[in-house]
């Protein structure tokens, strides 16, 4: 069982507003995804995160930003949110230095009205 | 662009009958692959991977197959259970080797 978390695990907002996205994982992990994922599509990276301070955009052009100060904790931030960000987020970990298994948090549905 | 792809959307097939799900991956330098499943409201759950170097891989009830001449992967699943009904995605390196790229995604529907 991954021990990867995420907050909220379903929000409806209104345009206009700020949202954050929780991640935590207790794996000690260093490296940390954020993907994006329409129902029934594929998952499209948006940032990823090697380490602490790290952090980079993936594939797919995203208007949210991340952070990455505490190794266990990868929030995603939406400063103005749009009904074009509705979708499914979901946040993943994976260690070593080479590539590895993703473990995957449950998701946060976002719906912007 | 590269792109990793399922050959049908869905697929479905009888309680106990063999699975077969399948993927082209377009990246030829990419040396790890892995499958998921994602079950309904829930994040993708890892199921088997292999690495460039081996063209098979078995797990319990899964096996995995990976064809480098035709870019090709497979995912079998032996005496499907309606607890396999899920969505499966392969994934890939991507070439920038950042992280795994996914593929559409297979749906399959397992009657009783």
């Amino acid at each position: 069982e991954a021990d990867i978390y995420q907050t909220p695990r379903y929000l409806v907002i209104g345009t206009g507003k700020k949202i954050t996205l929780e991640c935590s994982q207790t794996m000690g992990h260093d490296k940390m995804y954020w993907y994006q994922q329409d129902p029934g599509m594929e998952l499209h990276l948006i940032h990823y995160s090697y380490g602490v301070n790290s952090t980079e955009k993936g594939d797919l052009s995203s208007e949210s930003t991340v952070s990455r100060i505490r190794t266990e904790h990868f929030p995603l931030t939406l400063e103005s949110a749009r009904p074009s960000h509705t979708s499914q987020y979901l946040c993943a970990s994976s260690e070593g230095t080479g590539f590895g298994e993703l473990f995957f948090g449950e998701g946060s549905r976002l719906t912007v009205l | 662009g590269e792109s990793v792809g399922l050959h049908l959307p869905t697929l479905s097939v009888q309680e106990g009958d063999n699975s077969i799900i399948n993927c082209a991956y377009s990246n030829s330098a990419s040396d790890y692959f892995i499958w998921y499943k994602q079950e309904s409201g829930k994040g993708p759950q890892f199921i088997i991977d292999i690495r460039s170097n081996m063209d098979k891989r078995q797990g319990q009830r899964v096996t995995v197959l990976l064809n480098k001449t035709v870019k090709h992967l497979s995912l079998q699943i032996a005496a499907t259970q309606p607890g396999d009904s899920a969505v499966y995605f392969c994934a890939e390196i991507g070439q920038a080797g950042t992280a795994l790229i996914f593929g559409k995604g297979t749906t399959l529907s397992v009657s009783s």
